[in-house]
C-alpha cells in the first residue's frame, strides 16, 4: 500500500460526458502528479501540482483539467469524453516534487468510455 | 517521439537465474533514472533509481547500471524469484522540455520468472 488513494476504482460512462477522478496523496506529500496509461502507450505524464499550484504540464488535452485543493487532495476532470479517453489514470505523490524524488503511485482509476 | 524505450515487451527466465531488463533513452538532458514494478490491478511501485553521476546502484537483489555514453541503462535481478513476475517500467527525469519534474516512462517489459 503506497498510501496514495484514488476514487473511484472503476468508471463507465458515455461519450460526451464529464467525469471527475479524485486522488489523496500520502500524508505529508505536497506534490501530486497525474498519468494516463492507455492500451498501446506507456505511462504518459499529464500534469503536476505542488501545494495547490500547477508546476508542470505534459500531454494533457484541453478537455482535461486538474486542481489541487488546500487539503492537498487533487481532482482530474475529463470532459467531452471520447472513446479514446478509455484508459487507466494514475495519481502519484511525492514530498516536494523536486527532480529525482521518488513518486508513489495510487492503484489507479480505470475509465471506460462507451 | 519516444524518449525512453524498452525494446523487449517481455522476458522469461528461470527461478534462481539472472534477469536483465534493458532501457534506452534519447534525451541527453535526462539525469535521473528510475525503475518501477507493476503488478496487475495495482499502481507502479518504486524499485530503484540512479543518478547520472553514478554508473551503478545496488539494493539487495536489484542492481541498476547506467552507461551515459550509450544512453543505456539496465536492471539486473539476481537471483530471480517467481514473485518478481511483473511489468517493469524504466523512467527518466531531467531538464527536458523545460519541465524537470515529470517522469518519462518506457512502455514496460513483462518479466515472467518460472519456478
Amino acid at each position: 500500500d503506497s498510501g496514495v488513494t484514488q476514487t473511484p476504482k472503476h468508471l463507465i460512462t458515455a461519450t460526451g460526458q464529464r467525469v471527475t477522478l479524485r486522488c489523496s496523496p500520502r500524508s505529508g506529500d505536497l506534490s501530486v502528479y497525474w498519468y494516463q496509461q492507455s492500451l498501446d502507450q506507456g505511462l504518459q505524464f499529464l500534469i503536476q501540482y505542488y501545494n495547490g499550484e500547477e508546476r508542470a504540464k505534459g500531454n494533457i488535452l484541453e478537455r482535461f483539467s486538474a486542481q489541487q485543493f488546500p487539503d492537498l487532495h487533487s481532482e482530474l476532470n475529463l470532459s467531452s469524453l471520447e472513446l479514446g479517453d478509455s484508459a487507466l489514470y494514475f495519481c502519484a505523490s511525492s514530498g516536494s516534487g523536486n527532480i529525482g524524488e521518488t513518486q508513489y503511485f495510487g492503484p489507479g482509476t480505470r475509465l471506460l468510455v462507451l | 517521439d519516444q524518449q525512453v524505450k524498452q525494446n523487449s515487451p517481455s522476458l522469461s527466465v528461470q527461478e534462481g537465474r539472472i534477469s536483465i531488463l534493458n532501457c534506452d533513452y534519447t534525451n541527453s538532458m535526462f539525469d535521473y533514472f528510475l525503475w518501477y514494478k507493476k503488478y496487475p490491478a495495482e499502481g507502479p511501485t518504486f524499485l530503484i533509481s540512479i543518478s547520472s553521476i553514478k554508473d551503478k546502484n545496488e539494493d539487495g537483489r536489484f542492481t541498476v547500471f547506467l552507461n551515459k555514453s550509450a544512453k543505456h541503462l539496465s536492471l539486473h535481478i539476481v537471483p530471480s524469484q517467481p514473485g518478481d513476475s511483473a511489468v517493469y517500467f524504466c523512467a527518466a527525469s531531467g531538464a527536458s522540455g523545460g519541465s524537470n519534474y515529470k517522469l518519462t516512462f518506457g512502455k514496460g517489459t513483462l518479466l515472467t520468472v518460472n519456478p
